[in-house]
């Protein structure tokens, strides 16, 4: 597609219980990153996929979080047992790199009740 | 790693002029400028690479002094759809646009009528 496609673009979940949101990022983009936005604050990382590389996991919060990228396109981040302070905007980027800039999705507004 | 943009909130004429800084205390490659509108996902605006460099993008431009680390954006003449939060993203790394970018808080631009 034309643009960066997240999914879903809501969801509303129970303390405890699992999600997985999913990433379709632009095709031939080399990387891929996944950043979060809390209610008026700014884009904290998450993680970032390059290719084959082994993925830049550092600014995952904790070890409930869990990200793939599969054959180098689609990707997903799990959130297991979520808990409150799990509620934020989940926004996806790919970068072609150069000078060029992200594309982000429109993101997944995850509720945590 | 984060840089410090200032200031954290401008309020405009239209008509007017702004400009909005971004400072890092590392040695930065490059400096994405984004603009996110309520509601929605950040749009890239530009990147600047070299030191000194000028870019534009319809009234707004950009400078970045590598040798301060440091980056501006210079709105001029604002129009009401320049209203929004700004973010600069700085990647440290050289040799490569490529890995993490390292997000500012934001500055909220609102343009009145």
């Amino acid at each position: 597609g034309a643009g960066v496609s997240q999914s879903p673009s809501n969801k509303v979940t129970e303390k405890g219980k699992d999600v997985e949101l999913r990433c379709d990022p632009i095709s031939g983009h080399t990387a891929l990153y996944w950043y979060r936005q809390s209610l008026g604050q700014g884009l904290e990382f998450l993680i970032y996929f390059q290719g084959n590389s082994a993925p830049d996991k550092s600014g995952l919060p904790s070890d409930r979080f869990s990200a793939e990228r599969t054959g180098g396109s689609v990707s997903t981040l799990t959130i297991q047992r979520t808990q409150q302070e799990d509620s934020a905007v989940y926004l996806c980027a790919s970068f072609p790199g150069g000078g060029y800039g992200y594309t982000f999705g429109s993101g997944t507004r995850l509720t945590v009740v | 790693q984060q840089p410090v943009q200032s200031p954290q909130a401008v309020i405009l004429r239209e008509g007017e002029d702004a400009v909005i800084n971004c400072s890092s205390s590392k040695a930065l490659y490059s400096v994405h400028w984004y603009r996110q509108k309520h509601g929605e996902a950040p749009v890239f605006l530009m990147i600047l690479l070299k030191g000194g460099e000028q870019k534009g993008h319809e009234k707004i431009s950009a400078s970045f002094n590598e040798k301060k680390q440091q980056s501006s954006l210079y709105l001029t003449a604002s129009q009401l759809s320049y209203s929004g939060t700004y973010f600069c993203g700085t990647h440290p790394s050289r040799g490569s646009t490529l890995g993490r970018l390292y997000f500012g808080r934001g500055t909220q631009l609102t343009v009145w009528p």
